[in-house]
C-alpha cells in the first residue's frame, strides 16, 4: 500500500487551541490535499499545497510541506467545537488526478 | 447543483448477490472515482474513470467492476457479494488536469451477511 502514516490517530483539545495534524508519505507526489470528514458524511476538501509550495495559509488553516523529509502538517488555530472530525492527508502522485489517502487524524474539540 | 450524489444511501446483501452502486454529478467533470473506506484504513480507490467510455483499476479492483457510459454517471458494480466487500462506498469527481481538488458524494453504506 502507498498509504503514508498520520499522527496523531487521534487529537482532544479545548476549545480555543491549536490543533497540529502531521501527515508522512514515501514517494514524490505532484501536489499534497487536506480533506476533512464530518461524521457519517463525505469528505470535504479544505487546502492544496504543490510540491514546489512550502507553505499556504486559508483563513484558520496553515499547511506546510517539506518534501525532503516526505511530510507535511496541517494546523488549525483558535480551534471550534465544529471542527471536531476527521482529517486526511491526500497525495496526488500523478496519472487522473488519483489520491492515496492516509487515515486520518481524528479531532476532537471541546468545549 | 446536487454536487455528487449516490444511490442507495444503504443497502444490505446477502453473499453472492449482486448490486449497483450509481454515482452522478452535476458539475461537467470530466474525472470520476470510487473509493471504499473501512474502519482505520482511510479511503482507498478501487476504480477511476477519466472520461465517458474510459475506466482503470485503482488499488483494490478486484471483485467489482464499473461503467461509465455517460460523463455526468459513473456506476460500481459488484458481480457477486462478499462479506469482505462490508464497506461504505464513496464517489468523487473533478476537472480534467493536475492539481484539482475533488468532491465527493455523501456514501453509500454497504453490508454484505
Amino acid at each position: 500500500s502507498q498509504q503514508g502514516e498520520e499522527d496523531p490517530q487521534a487529537l482532544s483539545i479545548q476549545e480555543g487551541e491549536n490543533a497540529t495534524m502531521n501527515c508522512s508519505y514515501k514517494t514524490s507526489i505532484n501536489n499534497l490535499q487536506w480533506y476533512r470528514q464530518n461524521s457519517g458524511r463525505g469528505l470535504v476538501h479544505l487546502i492544496l499545497i504543490r510540491s514546489n509550495e512550502r507553505e499556504k495559509h486559508s483563513g484558520r488553516l496553515r499547511v506546510t510541506l517539506d518534501t525532503s523529509k516526505k511530510s507535511s502538517s496541517l494546523l488549525i488555530t483558535a480551534s471550534r467545537a465544529a471542527d471536531t472530525a476527521s482529517y486526511f492527508c491526500a497525495r496526488d502522485t500523478g496519472g487522473g488526478n488519483k489520491l492515496t489517502f492516509g487515515t486520518g487524524t481524528q479531532l476532537k474539540v471541546e468545549l | 447543483n446536487a454536487g455528487v450524489t449516490q444511490t442507495p444511501k444503504f443497502r444490505v446483501l446477502k453473499t453472492g448477490q449482486s448490486m449497483t452502486l450509481l454515482c452522478a454529478q452535476d458539475m461537467n467533470h470530466e474525472y470520476m472515482y470510487w473509493y471504499r473506506q473501512d474502519p482505520g484504513m482511510g479511503l482507498r480507490l478501487i476504480h477511476y474513470s477519466v472520461g465517458e467510455g474510459t475506466t482503470a483499476k485503482g488499488e483494490v479492483p478486484d471483485g467489482y467492476n464499473v461503467s461509465r457510459l455517460k460523463k455526468q454517471n459513473f456506476l460500481l458494480g459488484l458481480e457477486s457479494a462478499a462479506p469482505s466487500q462490508t464497506s461504505v462506498y464513496f464517489c468523487a469527481s473533478t476537472r480534467a488536469g493536475t492539481g484539482n481538488e475533488q468532491f465527493f458524494g455523501p456514501g453509500t453504506r454497504l453490508t454484505v451477511l
